[in-house]
């Protein structure tokens, strides 16, 4: 069973960086596109960003644009969301799940990033 | 303000049917697929309808999608306790290049 598990999150001040990874546990990482999904504190989902196989494609929502960048390395199964200039409203459990509207969809446990001072 | 609107409640008793409703424009359920995910307190979301209509295996198919337009549903039926959640739909919108998902909606089981 394929498994996702972030890492990277915690407390960071206004301004801020953190760089998330998301490690999978399959040997076929580079067959699918990833994205990183948020959650603020008792609010809905939000979708940040995604990457594609080979990392020629990427989006991002509108909010994140210029300060976070999602990147991924096939060779070592890792996907990273670099996050710079956090915001208190960044705030939020960060997803990582792979072919999000797809059959074969997996999600990770999620990661914690408080921005505060 | 979500692109996708759902309704933020529904409720039903054990047994009934629900039907959870996700309206959006043409750049995004016009033009492409809808998902739902489910998602329990604490808990990652789950893909429960991909492609509008298709279930991942696992998921029972007391669990149904539909689209018409720019509008989309998930039915449940047989409802049961377990089946308390929140309920999201999601899309990709051609136009933000960016999925969007609804505010999501809760489901009580009466």
């Amino acid at each position: 069973e394929v498994q996702l598990v972030e890492s990277g999150g915690g407390l960071v001040q206004p301004g801020g960086s953190l760089r998330l990874s998301c490690a999978a546990s399959t040997l076929t990482f580079s067959d699918y596109w990833f994205h990183w999904v948020r959650q603020a504190p008792g609010k809905g989902l939000e979708w940040v960003a995604n990457v594609n196989q080979d990392a020629s494609k990427t989006y991002y929502v509108d909010s994140v644009k210029g300060r976070f960048t999602i990147s991924r390395d096939n060779a070592k199964n890792l996907l990273y969301l670099q996050m710079n200039n956090l915001r208190p409203d960044d705030t939020a459990v960060y997803y990582c799940a792979r072919a999000i509207a797809a059959a074969d969809c997996v999600w990770g446990q999620g990661t914690t990033v408080t921005v505060s001072s | 303000q979500s692109v996708l609107t759902q309704p933020p409640s529904a409720s039903g008793a054990p047994g009934q049917r629900v039907s959870i409703s996700c309206s959006g424009s043409k750049s995004n359920i016009g033009l492409n697929h809808v998902n739902w995910y489910r998602q329990l307190p604490g808990t990652a979301p789950k893909l429960l309808i991909y492609s509008n209509d298709q279930r991942p295996s696992g998921v029972p198919d007391r669990f149904s999608g539909s689209k018409s337009g720019t509008s989309a549903s998930l039915a449940l039926s047989g409802l049961q306790s377990e089946d308390e959640a929140e309920y999201y739909c999601a899309a990709w919108d051609g136009s933000l290049e960016a999925f969007v998902f609804g505010g999501g909606t809760k489901l009580t089981v009466l």
